[in-house]
């Protein structure tokens, strides 16, 4: 069974550039999240989706962060413009809608800010 | 702010040797769980204990919830050098939000 992808991997930028990150859930997994998670602290999450709809993005800074699933499937985080702050590994996952407890993560995506 | 705190930060031991790792939360909760997190990798999901649960067990893994105290442990039983990873705990509120402690490093040392 395929997992949750994520890409890049790796991304580094220099601070007020732009950078988008892009996530595919595992199949029939109609709840999607972003988290972030800071070094040394644990994943914050940033904003919940079910099927294209956002269910929770109460800690999404959306002066500078936004996310979409158009199509209910993949999904985009955008960061624009970047801050020095903003360096942390982004880590999406997926779950059945009638599991939320049960989330499976992507491989997740470090951001560095210069 | 993050809603489990967790002691220790980092524990180092011997192969063989029991680990101990305990989370504290805030609120009350529906129900806890346990992730580990290899270095450079995704979360995976250990082991989850409901709020009416106070022990359960997986493999190596023993968890206790003692919610009074608002507290959970996790106890890895003949630790291996391929547990060293951090973990952490995860709390489910009302709704479907998960948060996350700051997590326990822990070393296994061959």
């Amino acid at each position: 069974e395929a997992g949750v992808a994520q890409s890049p991997r790796y991304k580094i930028i220099e601070k007020r550039q732009s950078v988008a990150f892009w996530c595919n859930p595992i199949s029939g997994h109609a709840t999607l999240y972003w988290y972030q998670q800071i070094l040394g602290q644990g994943p914050k999450l940033l904003i919940q989706f079910q099927n294209n709809g956002v269910v929770d993005d109460s800690q999404l800074p959306k002066d500078r962060f936004s996310a979409e699933r158009l199509k209910g499937v993949d999904s985009t985080l955008k960061i624009q413009p970047a801050k020095l702050e903003d360096s942390a590994v982004y880590l999406c996952a997926s779950s059945f809608v009638a599991k939320p407890s049960e989330q499976f993560f992507g491989p997740g995506t470090r951001l560095t800010v210069l | 702010s993050q809603q489990g705190e967790e002691d220790p930060q980092a524990l180092s031991i011997q192969e063989g040797e029991n680990a101990t790792m305990n989370c504290s939360y805030k609120t009350s909760i529906n129900n806890l769980q346990w992730y580990r997190q290899n270095s450079g990798r995704g979360l995976v999901h250990l082991i989850l204990i409901r709020s009416n649960e106070r022990e359960k067990h997986s493999g190596r893994l023993r968890v206790t919830l003692d919610t009074s105290k608002k507290s959970s442990s996790l106890l890895i039983t003949a630790s291996r050098a391929a547990d060293t990873a951090s973990y952490f705990c995860a709390s489910r509120m009302g709704g479907n939000k998960l948060v996350f402690g700051a997590g326990t490093i822990l070393r296994v040392k061959s």
